[in-house]
């Protein structure tokens, strides 16, 4: 129940194109979900978070989709550039004060020019 | 304000050693957590530290411990060292006032156990 599932594993995009990584849980307790975004040799960077409250919330290119019912939730980068090459994870975390996230495998980005 | 710190960057122990790594937080932040990242399993909690106690804990063995000083910085010892303990470690840091803050992380410190 702690799982978060995430596919693809990894996905080539091209210029201009739609980027969509998907992930997925199980325990209904999770109420907060925040896509990190890592370049090689850098730490993870939050990139967007979204509550469960709401279905969908957009910053910029990025928009996070969320499915309530279906325990799913993903991110999709509009317009993908050849900057956005990264490894992007989800993570799910529940709990006032807490910081135990769980995160997804992580899905390598690669937008071709 | 400058970022999160982390050193050594790079590290390479051999089996049975015991290592240390350092995190520095963001000035003012008083919450620090330890994540380890593996190509096959991610990024795995191992603990978090609050005002110089752990207030969570993942899944990990106790060889691996932790512990945060008065000044926020904290600390993470792995001890008898493993081959599977050769991964990226996170830290990552917050204020700790509310639940859902951002998580700030540092650039990680590379461990190679031979």
């Amino acid at each position: 129940q702690q799982q978060v599932k995430q596919s693809p594993q990894s996905l080539i995009v091209q210029k201009g194109g739609i980027s969509i990584i998907n992930c997925a849980y199980e325990n209904t307790a999770f109420d907060y979900f925040p896509w990190y975004q890592q370049f090689p040799g850098k730490g993870p960077a939050l990139l967007i978070a979204i509550r469960p409250d709401v279905s969908e919330k957009k910053e910029g290119r990025f928009t996070i989709s969320f499915n309530k019912s279906a325990k799913q939730f993903s991110l999709h980068i509009m317009d993908s550039q050849p900057g956005d090459s990264a490894t992007y994870f989800c993570a799910a975390s529940y709990g006032a004060g807490t910081y135990k996230y769980i995160f997804g495998t992580g899905t390598r980005l690669k937008v071709l020019a | 304000k400058a970022g999160v710190t982390q050193t050594p960057r790079y590290l390479i122990k051999t089996r049975g050693q015991q290592v240390t790594l350092s995190c520095s937080p963001i000035s003012g932040h008083r919450s620090v957590s330890w994540y380890q990242q593996t190509p096959g399993q991610g990024l795995q909690f191992l603990f978090e530290y609050f005002s110089e106690t752990q207030r969570n804990k993942g899944n990990f063995p106790g060889r691996f411990s932790g512990r945060q000083f008065s000044n926020s910085r904290s600390e993470m010892n792995v001890s008898t060292l493993e081959l599977g303990d050769s991964a990226l470690y996170l830290c990552a840091s917050s204020s700790g006032q509310g639940a859902k803050e951002t998580q700030y992380f540092g650039p990680g410190t590379r461990l190679l156990v031979l």
